[in-house]
């Protein structure tokens, strides 16, 4: 693995059902972060983590859980999904505070 | 509130230049990013201000006035693999990125 993976790259779901997208990095980044993209709007923070073993909510958390049990994982959880969570997903990491962030290829989630 | 804006579609011809400008309106101030996103891609990092002026980095440079809230990303000599989106970003007081809607840049030949 070099950077961040993600998986899947995308699923098509049933509304209702749970789902967890998975992200994993080796660049031993102390933070991530898990954004939504849709058409028409910038990235929106759904999750993020400083530190392993530390959460925080973003600008649109309602829907969603994330767990940071080691530093290289960041999964991120719709419990019971909606078609509102049609989006594509980002997980992204960065070593510290000002840094650039990098970026997974997505997941692609439909909701039906 | 916070905000970045940002034109959302321009159009340009292969060798020539562009300016995409962003202006921002954000909780304290640590700095911009710039982004560069192709279709269906990740965004990858471009460049970061913090202080006033202008950064270069080959074809690409990136200028900012803080007292004025604007950044612009200047794209020379383009070519057509540059067409893509272009996403501003902003840091907050609390080290959390704003983002604008982005820039698509149309390349034509």
């Amino acid at each position: 693995i070099a950077g961040i993976t993600q998986a899947p790259t995308s699923q098509i779901l049933a509304a209702g059902r749970r789902m967890t997208l998975r992200c994993t990095q080796d660049m031993r980044h102390n933070a991530m972060y898990w954004y939504r993209q849709d058409l028409g709007l910038g990235l929106r923070l759904i999750h993020y983590s400083n530190t392993a073993g530390t959460t925080g909510k973003g600008e649109v958390p309602d829907g969603y859980s994330v767990s940071r049990a080691n530093t290289d994982d960041f999964p991120l959880t719709l419990a019971s999904a909606v078609p509102s969570q049609t989006s594509v997903y980002f997980c992204a990491s960065s070593g510290d505070s000002n840094s650039p962030l990098h970026f997974g290829n997505g997941t692609r989630l439909t909701v039906t | 509130g916070q905000n970045i804006d940002q034109p959302t579609e321009m159009t340009a011809t292969e060798g020539a230049i562009v300016q995409i400008n962003c202006t921002y309106q954000t909780s304290g101030f640590n700095g911009l990013f710039w982004y560069q996103q192709h279709a269906g891609e990740a965004p990858t990092f471009l460049s970061y201000n913090v202080l006033d002026g202008l950064e270069e980095k080959g074809r690409f440079s990136s200028f900012l006035s803080r007292s004025k809230g604007y950044s612009y990303l200047l794209l020379k000599e383009l070519q057509m693999k540059d067409s893509a989106s272009y996403l501003c970003a902003t840091m907050d007081s609390n080290y959390q990125l704003i983002w604008g809607a982005g820039t698509k840049l149309i390349i034509k030949p």
